[in-house]
């Protein structure tokens, strides 16, 4: 079935960085679509960042274009998000998550708590 | 602003029915398939519907959905006190070329 389990988060000044890990077992990286989503207190879903599988085809969402950056170890079948330039509203629950079918995102990792605070 | 519209709460009596709505437009709901997400506080969301209606394995058939147009339903028959939690609606805007969700929907069950 999958599972994903993210690591990595933290509490970072704002204008620092942070690189967050989404280790996937149970089936390739490279066979799916994944997705970073963010969640900040008290909010709903955020779009982060998408990676597409097979290609190289990636995506960023506004708010973080120019800032983050997604990317995948095949070898060790892990997923990145390095997050530079951070700002206080990028303070969220970070989840990765797999396309499974056309947008359906399963399954989610635990997430990763990001804090940007001075 | 969510791109997608959803109601901020329902609520139902255990054993009834609920609907939650998702108004979106030409560019996402209406030419793109829609998921729904269920979340229960402090834990990840959990896919409950893909491609517009299907169930993955495991997830109980009292949860169903339709679209149409430019909307989407998610409905849940039978409550129980343990369906209390998020809902969220999701799908492919491609004006924005984003990937959007409603603003979420909270579930009570009296």
């Amino acid at each position: 079935e999958g599972q994903l389990v993210e690591s990595g988060g933290g509490l970072v000044q704002p204008g620092g960085s942070l690189r967050l890990s989404c280790a996937a077992s149970g089936f390739k990286l490279t066979d799916f679509w994944m997705y970073w989503v963010r969640q900040a207190p008290g909010k709903g879903l955020e779009w982060v960042a998408r990676l597409e599988g097979v290609g190289s085809t990636i995506g960023y969402a506004d708010s973080v274009r120019g800032r983050f950056t997604i990317s995948r170890d095949n070898a060790r079948n892990t997923l990145y998000l390095q997050m530079s330039s951070l700002r206080v509203d990028d303070t969220a629950v970070y989840y990765c998550a797999r396309d499974f079918r056309y947008l359906g995102l399963d399954p989610w990792g635990q997430g990763t708590v990001v804090t940007v605070s001075s | 602003q969510s791109v997608l519209t959803q109601p901020p709460s329902v609520s139902a009596a255990p054993g009834q029915k609920v609907t939650i709505s998702c108004s979106g437009s030409d560019s996402n709901i209406g030419i793109d398939y829609v998921s729904w997400y269920q979340q229960f506080p402090g834990t990840a969301p959990k896919l409950l519907i893909y491609e517009n209606n299907r169930r993955p394995s495991g997830i109980a058939d009292r949860f169903s959905a339709s679209k149409s147009g430019t909307s989407a339903t998610l409905v849940i028959t039978g409550l129980q006190t343990g369906d209390e939690a998020d809902y969220y609606c999701g799908t492919w805007d491609r004006s924005l070329n984003d990937v959007v969700f409603g603003g979420g929907t909270k579930l009570t069950v009296l």
